[in-house]
Parts: structure tokens; sequence; C-alpha cells
């Protein structure tokens, strides 16, 4: 059964930094893209970017290039979200998404990860 | 960049009854790229139907999608209880290479 599991919640103050992660399981975790995709309360969805395991080549949504950072550990088939430097606006919750093999679609997304930036 | 429109903002209909809901494209989107999802209250989004008009596995086939170039079609043919939700289209292509559509709304 493939299986995108999410990292728990997480409080933050402004300024701090935050790793969150997405580890898959039930395929080959190398061989499909995976996506991080936003939603800030009561709000749409907003596409991140997107990273391959194989070699992980990764590009961003112009909105999110430089304010986050999208890395995998290979071995341990999980993926990375990062912060550097976390803003009140950053609260949100996200989710990871694997893209289909054979489509631009996202055909398994993880349970999300919500992120709450809060002096 | 390519935005997506959906149509209405809000569906309201009752148990039964037939659901339209429009996805417009500011510029073409390859039938390939097209997509989808169900998300209700405390869930991730869940794939319907990819290719514009391809059910995801497990879909049940009162749904369906349709349409290309611009404009695109989510049917729901009778509505159940449990279809109320929020929809999103999705498109995949040039820079940036993945947007959604703003969503729209299916209330009883």
């Amino acid at each position: 059964e493939v299986q995108l599991v999410q990292s728990g919640a997480e409080v933050k103050k402004p300024g701090e930094s935050l790793m969150i992660s997405c580890k898959g399981s039930g395929y080959s975790f190398i061989n499909y893209r995976i996506a991080w995709v936003r939603q800030m309360p009561g709000k749409g969805l907003e596409w991140m970017g997107i990273i391959y395991p194989g070699d992980s080549d990764t590009r961003y949504s112009p909105s999110f290039q430089g304010q986050v950072t999208i890395s995998v550990d290979k071995p341990i088939n999980t993926a990375y979200l990062q912060w550097n430097s976390l803003k009140a606006s950053d609260t949100a919750m996200y989710y990871c998404a694997r893209r289909s093999s054979f489509g631009y679609h996202f055909d398994y997304w993880g349970q999300g990860t919500l992120v709450t930036v809060s002096s | 960049e390519i935005v997506l429109t959906q149509s209405p903002g809000t569906l309201s209909l009752s148990p039964g009854e037939r659901a339209t809901l429009s996805c417009r494209a500011s510029q073409s989107v390859s039938s390939n790229y097209l997509a989808w999802y169900q998300q209700k209250p405390g869930q991730a989004p869940r794939l319907l139907i990819y290719g514009a008009s391809s059910r995801a596995t497990g879909i049940p086939d009162r749904f369906s999608g349709s349409g290309s170039g611009t404009d695109f079609t989510l049917t729901i043919s009778r509505l159940e209880p449990e279809d109320f939700a929020v929809y999103y289209c999705q498109q995949y292509g040039s820079s940036p290479p993945c947007t959604f559509g703003q969503g729209t709304k299916l209330e009883i």
C-alpha cells in the first residue's frame, strides 16, 4: 500500500527555522517526484515545488523560490520542506504529494502537517 | 503563468441532483495535464480525475470529466451526501509547472 506519512504539527516563533518531513512507503521512492503544497487557513491549494528523489532535481514556484528549500534523503525514503526564518504568514497546512508516473497529477497525498508561527 | 478560474465559487444543490463545475484556463492546457481533486474538511485532497477525463482508481462512475483547450468540466451525475466538499482543478505545464484553481465549494 502506497503511503506518505508526514511529521507532526509544529508551533514556532517568527525567525525560527523548521524542517518538516514526508516519508514514502509501499513503492519505489526514488522513481516518483514529490511535491509540496501549501494551504493557508480557509484558503485553496498552492503548489510550492517538486523534487525528483532519483537525482534531487528540484523546481520551485516563483512564489516560493528562495523562501523554502526542498530536499530528500534517499536511504530513508523521506522528503523535506525547510524554512530558515519563519514568518507569521507561513502559518498553514502543508501537504506532500506524489506525482504519478504516467502523468502530471498527484495520485497520493500525505495527511498534512500544520505549521503555526506565532509570537 | 497559467491561471485557472473555477466557477461557481459555491454551488448549492441537493442529493440526487446533477452538479456541473467549471474550470477555465487563461491559456490552452493539454488535456493530459488537467486533473480534479476533492477535499473534505480536515482531510487531504483526493485525486478524482486525471488527463481531463480519466477516473482515478476507486472513484465512482458518477464522477466524470470533460473538456479541452481552456474549458474543462467536472460533472457529478447524481449527488450523494458524501460528495459535498470543495473541488479543485489543477494543471501542469510551463513555469510555474503547476497551478490549482481557487476551488468550488459544493454545499447542500
